[in-house]
């Protein structure tokens, strides 16, 4: 298995302010990362694929970059609805595995 | 767009057998191979509090991937009259306490899953 380890396991931040999310894989998945969102008694949404294009109705303030093994997730100004817990996932192998997941909440 | 339902017991018996459907609307589920690639129909869970986990998922032509921690317990089939897809798990234990989330994945021809949608998901617990 692929193990997806992220980091911080959780932050505290002001709404404006600008947040990061790493994630890091135990081996090379070139670009077959995703990025989802997900609020409390809800299905994950996923944000962002192959590690930087913005799914379609996504905010522009949602970036992704990184390849390889290390990958970064920016919230370019936080706004009140994007305090949620936040997942990467590999799809390099068949076999999908999900990082441990960030919660962001309001400080 | 495409729309998914779990439904099934919420109460499973330790060493019983976990069986979960998941009914698609809006959406055919012999959708398979498009020109720009392909749907799977998978399912996912999430314990209390804690992260994701993949199940397994299926392809239109009924083929099957598993988690192999799993593969020995899971079994995802497909019923296309129905439009529908299931999941069984046998031998339950609390370990397999979780929400359980039916989704559809697409993959593009380059092997990118770069579109998904998912049930609301459903709460199974395995009492003792």
């Amino acid at each position: 298995d692929i193990q997806m380890t992220q980091s911080p396991s959780s932050l505290s931040a002001s709404v404006g302010d600008r947040v990061s999310i790493t994630c890091r894989a135990s081996q090379s998945i070139s670009n077959y990362l995703n990025w989802y969102q997900q609020k409390p008694g809800k299905a994950p949404m996923l944000l962002i694929y192959a590690a930087f294009s913005l799914q379609s109705g996504v905010p522009s303030r949602f970036s992704g970059s990184g390849s390889g093994t290390d990958f970064t997730l920016t919230i370019s100004s936080l706004r009140p609805e994007d305090f949620a817990t936040y997942f990467c996932q590999q799809n390099y192998n068949t076999l999908l595995t999900f990082g441990g997941g960030t919660r962001v909440e309001i400080k | 767009q495409v729309q998914l339902q779990e439904s099934g017991p919420g109460l499973v018996k330790s060493s019983q057998t976990l069986s979960l459907t998941c009914t698609v609307s809006s959406g055919s589920i012999s959708s398979g191979s498009v020109s720009s690639g392909t749907y799977y129909w998978s399912w996912i869970r999430q314990p209390a509090g804690k992260g994701l986990e993949w199940i397994g998922r299926i392809d239109k032509s009924g083929s099957t991937n598993y988690n192999p921690s799993l593969r020995s317990r899971v079994t995802i089939s497909l019923d296309s009259s129905k439009n529908q897809f299931s999941l069984k798990l046998s031998s339950v234990t609390a370990a397999d306490t979780a929400v359980y989330y039916c989704g559809r994945h697409f993959y593009d021809r380059s092997g990118y899953l770069t579109n998904d949608y998912w049930g609301q998901g459903t709460l199974v617990t395995v009492s003792s």
